[in-house]
C-alpha cells in the first residue's frame, strides 16, 4: 500500500482566510481523492484530482471554494477558501492502490 | 446509489470481551470492502481489505467476513483491549461506467473498551 504524508496536521484559522493542505505520496498514483469529515459524521468525497486535468467535484462542492492542484503524480493540494466556522472539519486525502490509503488528516478549526 | 449501514453506532465493552461489528450495503456489486480504524481527530488506518471474491480476511485479533450476496460484512475483534477504543468504519468500493471508482462509507461504530 502507499504511504501518504499530509500536512498540516491541524490548524486554527480566522474566518475569511484560506488554508492550503498538502499531500505527498511515496509512489506515483493516477488519482488522488479529497474527503471532508464534519464533526460526528462519516467521510464525504469533495473531489477527485487527476494529474494534468481539472479536478472532478462532487455535488455540493465547487472549485472556487475548494481549489485543487495536482502538479505531478505524487503530490496534490486542497485549499479551503474564504473560510467560515462551517468549514471546521477534518480534511483527508486518499489514494487507491489495492485498497484505499488515507493521509493522517488535517483538523481545521475556523474561529 | 450505494448505501452503507453500520450497527451498532456505539458499543462499550469490558476488556477481554470478544465483539462483532456489523456492516451492511445495498448494492452487492462491490469490488472490495475495507474496514478502517479512526482515532479521535485523526486519519484512517486500514485494518482489513476483502476482495469481492473472498469470504474473509484475518489480521492478528481481527477477522473480517464478507457475504456479498446478502450485502453484509462483520468485523470480529477477539480479546478486546483498551487500545482498541476507536471508531471503526466500513467502506465499500464500486466501479461505475461513468462514475469511476466510488468509495462509500458507513457512519461508523464508536467502540470503547473499558479496563
Amino acid at each position: 500500500s502507499a504511504v501518504i504524508s499530509q500536512k498540516p496536521s491541524r490548524d486554527i484559522c480566522q474566518r475569511g482566510t484560506s488554508l492550503t493542505i498538502q499531500c505527498q505520496v511515496d509512489s506515483q498514483v493516477t488519482m488522488m481523492f479529497w474527503y471532508r469529515q464534519q464533526p460526528g459524521q462519516s467521510l464525504t468525497l469533495i473531489a477527485t484530482a487527476n494529474q494534468g486535468s481539472e479536478a472532478t467535484y462532487e455535488s455540493g462542492f465547487v472549485i472556487d471554494k475548494f481549489p485543487i492542484s495536482r502538479p505531478n503524480l505524487t503530490f496534490s493540494t486542497l485549499t479551503v477558501s474564504n473560510m467560515s466556522p462551517e468549514d471546521s472539519s477534518i480534511y483527508l486525502c486518499s489514494v487507491l492502490r489495492g485498497g484505499y490509503t488515507f493521509g493522517s488528516g488535517t483538523r481545521l478549526t475556523v474561529v | 446509489k450505494q448505501e452503507v449501514t453500520q450497527i451498532p453506532a456505539a458499543l462499550s465493552v469490558p476488556e477481554g470481551e470478544n465483539l462483532v461489528l456489523n456492516c451492511s450495503f445495498t448494492d452487492s456489486a462491490i469490488y472490495n470492502l475495507q474496514w478502517f480504524r479512526q482515532d479521535p481527530g485523526k486519519g484512517l488506518t486500514s485494518l482489513l481489505l476483502i476482495q469481492s471474491s473472498q469470504r474473509e480476511q484475518t489480521s492478528g485479533r481481527l477477522n473480517a467476513s464478507l457475504d456479498k450476496s446478502s450485502g453484509r460484512s462483520t468485523l470480529y475483534i477477539a480479546a478486546s483491549q483498551p487500545g482498541d477504543s476507536a471508531t471503526y468504519l466500513c467502506a465499500v468500493l464500486n466501479f461505475g461506467e461513468t462514475s469511476g471508482s466510488r468509495l462509500t462509507f458507513g457512519e461508523g461504530t464508536q467502540l470503547t473498551v473499558n479496563p
